[in-house]
């Protein structure tokens, strides 16, 4: 079955720098790659997601790309401010029956210092 | 929170009660979604449903059972709980006009079991 690795399990960087998290997956017939932000004592949020057919895609200061060659895609957070602080999940769907099955990264905890 | 709400949203119950845990949406969504969150291994798909009374097994499913007798309410019932169920539940939906890999998740309950 499909397996998502997550890395770094934490993350720490200064207000203004970048974040990459990384996600690598194992199945090549996985199309679509969402990210998740966790604030403490919440439900994992939708920020960005990516489908199989586009190489990278934008939004304000966060962007995701995907090589499918390799089976990895990544998050990138640019200007990283205090807010941004959070558990980060990666995923990626397979088809299965007619459903599409999310499975999940491990998560990276963002620290972001001022 | 895609208008999904989750009660209780903590509980502490002994080994062996029966426990339940309800998941409300209030937009008539077709898919929806429980899963568990413990640490070191994201989250984790235990039950979905793509219809009233229509529900199959995700990967974590041994222990628990799900129904759904409307639409709007999805409940997952712990038969007879044990420690190893000790953990964050998250319900989630898929919107009806997109593809079911997209989801949005409720805010958590918190389970301890003792």
């Amino acid at each position: 079955g499909e397996n998502v690795e997550q890395h770094p399990s934490t993350l720490s960087v200064q207000e203004g720098d970048s974040a990459v998290i990384k996600c690598t997956y194992s199945d090549s017939a996985s199309n679509y790659f969402p990210w998740y932000k966790q604030e403490l004592g919440k439900g994992p949020q939708l920020i960005i997601d990516i489908r199989s057919n586009v190489g990278e895609k934008k939004d304000q200061r966060i962007a995701v790309t995907l090589n499918k060659t390799a089976k990895h895609f990544s998050l990138h957070i640019t200007e990283t401010q205090p807010e941004d602080s959070a558990v980060y999940f990666c995923a990626a769907s397979l088809s299965s029956g007619g459903y599409n099955k999310l499975i999940f990264g491990a998560g990276t905890r963002l620290a972001v210092h001022p | 929170d895609a208008g999904i709400t989750q009660s209780p949203r903590h509980k502490v119950t002994e080994t062996g009660t029966p426990v339940t845990l309800r998941c409300h949406q209030t937009e008539n969504h077709r898919y929806m979604y429980w899963y568990r969150q413990d640490p070191g291994h994201g989250l984790r798909l235990i039950h979905y449903s793509y219809g009233v009374k229509d529900t199959d097994k995700g990967e974590v499913s041994d222990g628990y059972s799900v129904s759904r007798s409307k639409t709007e309410d999805f409940l997952l019932t712990l038969e007879s709980a044990t420690s190893s169920q000790t953990s964050v539940y998250f319900c989630a939906i898929s919107p009806d006009k997109s593809s079911t890999d997209t989801q949005y998740f409720g805010p958590g309950t918190r389970l301890t079991v003792l």
